[in-house]
């Protein structure tokens, strides 16, 4: 059964600093991998997309990285602003699920200090 | 441009009454998704759809059922509610199932007493 971890749980930097989020995951026959930002009572707005054959993605401030042979898969957010405040899921497709079912991490929640 | 809108918002039931979460999306997606969300643990998949007129179980399946009722819109129904289902339940969809990204409604947060 497939496993997703994010380490840590919790993560408070201070604005101007690069975030390292971390997901990683037991099962590498995956079919893609996203990263998900929530804010507080609100739903979730996908960052990034990784299909497996890539090994990176980006969008603006952001970076994700994917590594399927070690189960990791990691985000940048350079120069964090106290807008980036918010909790981070990853979530993984299996290779055999075409049907775009999702296992989800518990997340990270981010404060970034003024 | 909605997206994909629950309702309602918030919701308080009784242990033993019935309800039915609604959603609908407005950007011609095939598949569409009930998950829910727990304190301190990931989303976790409760029925799924992956085309009109399918559905599916997906991890924690027990004590839902969900109608597709059309392309637009996905149900999920609580015939008999119980604390344990206290939770903030997402609809969710993708434009064709796993290879895109998924796109999240609000969230409806629900409490059983």
């Amino acid at each position: 059964k497939q496993e997703v971890t994010q380490i840590p749980a919790a993560l408070s930097v201070p604005e101007g600093e690069n975030l390292v989020l971390n997901c990683s995951f037991t099962d590498s026959a995956i079919y893609n991998l996203q990263w998900f930002r929530q804010d507080p009572g609100k739903g979730l707005t996908s960052l990034l997309l990784i299909q497996s054959s890539q090994r990176e993605q980006t969008s603006g401030r952001l970076n994700a990285s994917l590594d399927k042979s070690s189960g990791r898969s990691t985000l940048y957010i350079a120069a964090s602003q106290p807008g980036d405040s918010a909790t981070y899921l990853c979530a993984v497709t299996k290779t055999t699920d075409s049907w775009g079912k999702l296992q989800f991490g518990a997340g990270t929640q981010v404060v970034v200090t003024p | 441009n909605a997206g994909v809108t629950q309702t309602p918002k918030f919701q308080v039931l009784k242990t033993g009454q019935s309800m039915t979460l609604q959603c609908a999306q407005d950007m011609n997606h095939n598949s569409m998704y009930w998950y829910r969300q727990d304190p301190g643990m990931g989303l976790r998949l409760i029925y799924y759809s992956a085309s009109e007129g399918t559905t599916d179980k997906g991890e924690v399946p027990n004590g839902y059922n969900v109608s597709r009722l059309n392309k637009r819109e996905f149900s999920l129904r609580l015939e008999s509610a119980a604390p344990s289902q206290t939770s903030v339940y997402f609809c969710a969809s993708t434009p064709r199932g796993g290879n895109t990204e998924a796109f999240f409604g609000q969230g409806t947060r629900l409490t059983v007493v």
